[in-house]
């Protein structure tokens, strides 16, 4: 295993309330990425961070934003949750400066969201 | 960014080599094959890359033909907990002098492995 948890595991929350995800690591890694997986859509990049308050977007980040203060942690939130964010949501890691024959990307157990 | 092209679906039986194909025709010079697999609720698990040579670990083999526009991995001996999807995975990196480098990895829809007794 990676060293990757992410909480909560599980949450239902309401339409409008803001949800804030988190992922740890005892990687030490530069790299962190969200991901969301939806039936028909695969794994899609939501946010990704490259270092400490570096951040950038993804292919899906409207109605996202990330935050990292200190390598081990980045938050995923939704300001206001509505239904099209029910999904599985899975935090990433990587370090190619420490591996560039490849920068093996690791993913954590995943958050499973429900908005209603 | 490279697209990958795997089939839906495949069928192996227990014990059995199984052979999951990949197409990458568009890949460059400096990007690498990753083969990653997810079994029903979990994350997706790391198996195995290559840049342009064969590769094996303790989970697979990786084959890349000479001109790089597909490849295969092969699981030696299929075993029920093998049945997940598999996703092939062309490496995109971007490097932004400044801040060092980006990383990024697009998955594609994967193959269901369904592993039969």
């Amino acid at each position: 295993d990676a060293g990757i948890t992410q909480s909560p595991r599980h949450k239902v929350t309401e339409t409008g309330t803001p949800v804030t995800l988190r992922c740890h690591q005892t990687e030490n890694h530069r790299y962190m990425y969200w991901y969301r997986q939806d039936p028909g859509h695969g794994l899609r990049l939501i946010h990704y961070s490259y270092g400490v308050k570096d951040t950038d977007k993804g292919e899906v980040s409207d109605g996202y934003s990330v935050s990292r203060s200190k390598t081990e942690d980045f938050l995923l939130t939704l300001e206001s949750a509505t239904s099209s964010q029910t999904s599985v949501y899975f935090c990433a890691i990587s370090d190619i400066d420490r591996d560039p024959s490849g920068n093996t990307i690791y993913f954590g157990e995943g958050s499973w969201l429900t908005v209603v | 960014d490279a697209k990958t092209t795997q089939p839906t679906s495949m069928d192996c039986a227990e014990g059995r080599a199984a052979n999951l194909p990949c197409n990458h025709s568009t890949i460059s010079g400096n990007e690498y094959v990753y083969w990653y697999r997810q079994i029903h609720s979990q994350g997706p698990q790391y198996i195995i890359h290559g840049l342009k040579n064969n590769e094996t670990n303790e989970m697979a083999s990786l084959i890349i033909t000479e001109d790089r526009k597909s490849s295969t991995l092969i699981l030696p001996h299929a075993t029920l907990r093998d049945t997940a999807v598999y996703y092939c995975i062309v490496r995109v990196a971007t490097y932004i002098e400044a801040q060092g480098g980006s990383e990024k990895l697009v998955f594609g829809k994967g193959t269901k492995l369904t592993v039969n007794p």
